[in-house]
Formats: C-alpha cells, structure tokens, sequence
C-alpha cells in the first residue's frame, strides 16, 4: 500500500524568509502523482503544485517549487520569500496513475513569523 | 473562475438522523470525488463518480451512500448518523480521472 510521510509536524519561518518542507513517500508503482496542498484557517484546501512522476524537471509554482528525487521517494515544498498569507497547514499527498484517491500524509502545519 | 460548491457549509445533526450533502463540479468537469477530514486529521477518501458511475470506493461507511446526476452534481447520504461522523466533508471534481482534482470548501457536520 502506499504511504506518505511528512516528518514535521509544525515548522517555523521568519517573513521573507526560505522554508522547505518534508515529504517522502513509499510505493511500488511507476505511474503516479504528487501534490501539495494547502489548508489555511478557513479549512479550503488549495493545490499548491503538482509533479508528475515522469516528469524529471521539478514543478514551480512562482514563489513555490519542489524537490523531486524519484529514486529516493522524496517530494519537498520549498517556499521562498515566505509571506504572512502563507501560514497554514500543508498536505503532501499521492494519486496512484490508476486509482481515483488521494492520500494524504499527516500534514505539517507552518508558521509566518512577522 | 468557477469553483467546486458544496451546501450547507455547516450541518448539525442528532445522533440516528439522516444528513444529505451536495457537490456541484466545476463546469465540465466530469468527476467527483468525496472526502471526510476528522478533527486533526488529514482527509481520507470515500467514494468517486466518472460520467455518473461509481469509479472508485474507499473507507466509506455502509450507512453512508452516494451518487452522481445526469447534471453532474453529486449528493452523498448520510443515514443512523454517529457522534463519529463529525466531521468536515470535501468534495472535489475533476475533468477525467487523471486530471488535478480541485476541492471544495467543504461541509462542517456536526452530530450532537
């Protein structure tokens, strides 16, 4: 079964400051999807970005980009110049290429320290 | 640009009642999907719909029944409703089964 794990929990940042959360994720299969999500305070959950597995260049999304290594099943969310309205929790997530599902790892919620 | 709609945004609800919840895709959009996030947790799949025919099932409870309309719209049923099924229901659609999916807000049950 796959399995996605987001390491920490909770991370802070300054304003204007880098920040690059974890994820890595375990599966057999080649064909697949990976995503973050965000969730701030108002509960919406908000695709971020999303990396096809057979894409080797790594996505970007303006100040959001992320660290593909497929041969080790890590998927990481840098966010640059962080901003307040970045504060919330965010969701790595994986979609196998022939199921309907997503999963969701536990989430790490992020802090924007002004 | 026109997004997922989900109503009521909050529902409360008696232990042992029924509770219908609603989706409308964004337009042309094709598939729904459904997803219960518990208190503190991440969200987990229930059920999906392609061209109005179940695609795919996850933990959905028995009690609990779903199903896409010729309009595309979905509605899942909640029956016998437990002090467990509290929680914020997302629904997300999608145009074909690979594409991304884009949730809703959301709906906040509460089962007192």
């Amino acid at each position: 079964a796959q399995t996605v794990t987001q390491s920490q929990p909770e991370m802070s940042v300054q304003e204007a400051e880098t920040v690059t959360l974890s994820c890595t994720y375990d599966t057999s299969e080649s064909d697949y999807y990976l995503f973050w999500y965000k969730q701030p305070p108002s509960r919406q959950m908000i695709l971020v970005i999303r990396q096809e597995a057979y894409k080797q260049q790594n996505a970007t999304e303006n100040r959001f980009s992320v660290n593909f290594q497929k041969a080790a099943k890590s998927f990481s969310l840098k966010i640059s110049d962080s901003q307040l309205g970045d504060a919330a929790m965010y969701f790595c997530a994986y979609r196998s290429g022939e199921d309907d599902k997503i999963i969701f790892g536990k989430g790490t919620r992020l802090h924007i320290l002004p | 640009a026109a997004g997922v709609i989900q109503s009521p945004r909050h529902l409360i609800k008696e232990k042992r009642e029924t509770a219908t919840l609603k989706c409308y895709p964004i337009p042309r959009h094709d598939t729904v999907y459904w997803y219960q996030q518990g208190p503190g947790q991440d969200p987990q799949f229930l059920i999906s719909f392609y061209e109005k025919m179940q695609s795919d099932k996850g933990s959905i409870p028995d009690r609990f029944s779903a199903q896409q309309f010729s309009d595309y719209h979905s509605e899942l049923n909640m029956s016998s409703l437990e002090l467990g099924d509290s929680a914020l229901y997302f629904c997300a659609s999608s145009l074909g089964v690979p594409d991304t999916q884009y949730f809703g807000p959301g709906t906040r049950l509460t089962v007192l």
